[in-house]
């Protein structure tokens, strides 16, 4: 049962601006200001895509923002085009266990 | 540029032992951890453990204690993870991940291309 959560799916059309939350549900989750978010195209490993919260590493495009507030962690992607269309995963230290993974969002161009 | 390539798909029984390596090139292998990261068909991540490539320190996952051992060969700049006592559930998609930090969770800056585990009678 992951200590951090997410929507299930999430959608828009082209051109458009779309957000995936990642909330935290435990105090185990600590240090958030270290979550960093993931993207997957199917059959495919992870991609960075943000680190320490809001910080988008070279190569990276800017379309792709990070940030946080309180026990919410938030991606958000702008100008939504096609090859955004993949899994996209969270990702925080917790006290417990080193690291946790979020639950994932699908996130789908209509 | 760096890479990291890891060995091919397995096939196991269950009760069997697995070991994936995962070879680093284009960094320098001791400044940074390796993590290793598992999905299960059609399930979302999950992370193993991490292990500290400058002095092999070493964090595992809580449920995997005692079946998972995780090792480093500076000499190659090589990881290694090997999984025991193999279940029907941990068929599954294994990846070693570049830890931007040697010393402290941090996140995931470059990925294997995974190893595809089958653990099948």
């Amino acid at each position: 049962q992951s200590a951090l959560t997410q929507p299930a799916s999430v959608s828009g059309s082209p051109g458009q601006s779309i957000t995936i939350s990642c909330s935290r549900t435990s105090s185990d989750v600590g240090i958030y200001n270290l979550v960093s978010w993931y993207q997957q195209h199917p059959g495919k490993a992870p991609k960075l895509m943000i680190y320490e919260a809001s910080k988008r590493p070279s190569g990276v495009s800017n379309r792709f923002s990070g940030s946080r507030s309180g026990n919410t962690a938030s991606l958000t992607i702008s100008g939504l085009q096609a090859e955004d269309e993949a899994e996209y995963y969270c990702c925080s230290y917790a006290i417990s266990n080193f690291y946790v993974f979020g639950t994932g969002t699908k996130v789908t161009v209509l | 540029q760096v890479q990291l390539v890891q060995s091919g798909a397995e096939v196991k029984k269950p009760g069997a032992s697995v070991k994936v390596s995962c070879k680093a090139s284009g960094y320098t292998f001791t400044s940074y951890g390796i993590s290793w990261v598992r999905q299960a068909p059609g399930q979302g991540l999950e992370w193993m453990g991490w292990i500290s490539a400058y002095n092999g320190n070493t964090k595992y996952a809580q449920k995997l204690q005692g079946r998972v051992t995780m090792t480093t060969d500076t000499s190659t700049s090589t990881a290694y993870m090997e999984l025991r006592s193999l279940r029907s559930d941990d068929s599954a998609v294994y990846y070693c991940a570049r830890d931007e930090s040697a010393y402290y969770p941090y996140y995931f800056d470059y990925w294997g291309q995974g190893t595809l585990v089958t653990v099948s009678s």
